[in-house]
């Protein structure tokens, strides 16, 4: 069965220091999709990034980076120089390939950026 | 307009009440999703609908009856629901490849509707 974890529930951090979400899926396919969405506190889910289970580089989008390692099924993604902007639940989602449109997402981890 | 709008933004009802959770997308994509977003919990699926057919129920009560008149539009009607029915539901909408391509794409989610049930 296909499963992501999110073991963090909440970070806290100060202001630009660096912060890392991690996220661990399962899945038996070969072909999958992983997700990164954030939602902030007006609650509309926000899409980050797309990587399919072929794909291993990591991708960097200025101040946000993603490290993709198949050999460990994580999905950790890092917010460098962190904002108060940044604060907002973000959440991990899986979707196996063959289009199916269904995407299983992670608990999510709420991240509080301090001034 | 542009994205994914949901209304209303709020929405408050009685047990007995008959109300509707309207959706609708301008992104060109075909296919659009109902997701119910409860405290403490993941995003549950709740359907999916692809060029207008359901193509996913995720065992949701019958007291949730979505509705897909066309590839922009999603209802989802409520009727005799309960207080555990509280929650954010969610629309999304995406592309769809089709069966032989074989790619899942990212969805695009609207601003929710908050439903209080009393």
């Amino acid at each position: 069965a296909q499963k992501v974890t999110q073991a963090q529930t909440e970070i806290s951090v100060v202001e630009k220091e660096d912060v890392t979400l991690d996220c661990v899926y399962e899945t038996r396919d070969t072909t999958y999709y992983l997700f990164w969405y954030k939602q902030p506190p007006s609650g509309e889910l926000v899409f980050l990034i797309r990587r399919n289970s072929f794909d291993e580089q990591n991708e960097i989008s200025g101040r946000y980076s993603w490290n993709f390692q198949k050999s460990t099924s994580s999905f950790n993604f890092t917010i460098t120089a962190s904002q108060v902007v940044d604060s907002a639940v973000y959440f991990c989602a899986l979707s196996e390939g063959g289009d199916t449109g269904k995407l299983i997402f992670g608990q999510g981890t709420t991240l509080q950026v301090k001034p | 307009e542009t994205g994914v709008t949901q209304t209303p933004r709020h929405l408050v009802m009685g047990m007995t009440n008959k109300k509707s959770l309207k959706c609708e997308q301008h992104l060109g994509h075909n296919a659009m999703y109902w997701y119910k977003q409860s405290a403490k919990k993941p995003l549950e699926l709740m359907f999916v609908y692809n060029f207008k057919e359901q193509t996913e129920n995720n065992s949701v009560p019958s007291r949730f009856s979505p509705e897909c008149p066309n590839s922009s539009h999603l209802f989802l009607h409520l009727h005799t629901l309960q207080p555990e029915d509280s929650a954010l539901y969610l629309c999304a909408s995406s592309r769809k490849g089709g069966a032989s391509a074989g790619a899942s794409y990212e969805q695009y989610f609207g601003p929710g509707t908050r439903l209080t049930v009393t």
